[in-house]
């Protein structure tokens, strides 16, 4: 198993560009979160899915969207990038069965807004 | 709604010493879950434990040990003769399972492992 994938590993965008964080696991978890990290700040939820054709919204969802129209893809779109979408994401996914289960991240993508 | 805190933002101990991370947990529900993640210099995240809040007992891994104590909303983790490979970011998270199940983290508590 590959576990969750992501990709692009970096990217740098200018402002106003718009980009989507491809994210993929092969586990058949139906959870699948995004988060994005920043310094002193945490992980701070973006966007989550319960299962395919569910989404809702996490803590930060604002310039962001998601959809989740298979099991294994849950790619983040940027509308429009900002200098404060600057951080490192990360998407996870777990069983989501019997209550929220241990999280498998993926390596992250170190994003950067110019 | 819920919330995690973890007050202590950068801890330094010197190597065999035992260190106690704190968490601080906020929650309206009566069913929840906690846990604890690693983030080492590496930046990769690994899971260190779950607990669900019906479960009281206290857990022990080795070296790791997880304190949950209801009547004070907190899980803390203790680790016991602390190593150098200790050093890393450690995370608490919670999430309220009667409501989306999402998954809430704390800021998280760098530890730094002097040797």
């Amino acid at each position: 198993n590959a576990g969750v994938t992501q990709t692009p590993k970096f990217q740098v965008l200018k402002t106003g560009q718009s980009m989507t964080l491809q994210c993929a696991q092969d586990m058949n978890h139906e959870y699948m979160s995004w988060y994005r990290q920043d310094p002193g700040m945490g992980l701070r939820l973006i966007h989550y899915s319960v299962g395919a054709g569910i989404t809702d919204q996490g803590e930060v969802p604002n310039g962001y969207n998601v959809s989740r129209s298979t099991t294994e893809d849950f790619p983040l779109r940027l509308l429009s990038a900002a200098p404060s979408q600057t951080s490192v994401y990360f998407c996870a996914s777990s069983y989501g069965s019997g209550g929220p289960d241990e999280q498998f991240f993926g390596p992250g993508t170190r994003l950067t807004v110019l | 709604a819920q919330k995690v805190t973890q007050a202590q933002t950068e801890i330094s101990v010197v190597e065999k010493e035992d260190v106690t991370l704190d968490c601080v947990y906020e929650t309206r529900d009566t069913t929840y879950y906690l846990f604890w993640y690693k983030q080492p210099p590496s930046g990769e995240l690994v899971f260190l434990i779950r607990r669900n809040s019906f479960d009281e007992q206290n857990e022990i891994s080795g070296r790791y040990s997880w304190n949950f104590q209801k009547s004070t909303s907190s899980f803390n983790f203790t680790i016991t003769a602390s190593q150098v490979v200790d050093s890393a970011v450690y995370f608490c998270a919670l999430s309220e399972a009667d409501r989306d199940d999402k998954i809430i983290f704390g800021k998280g508590t760098r530890l730094h492992i002097l040797p």
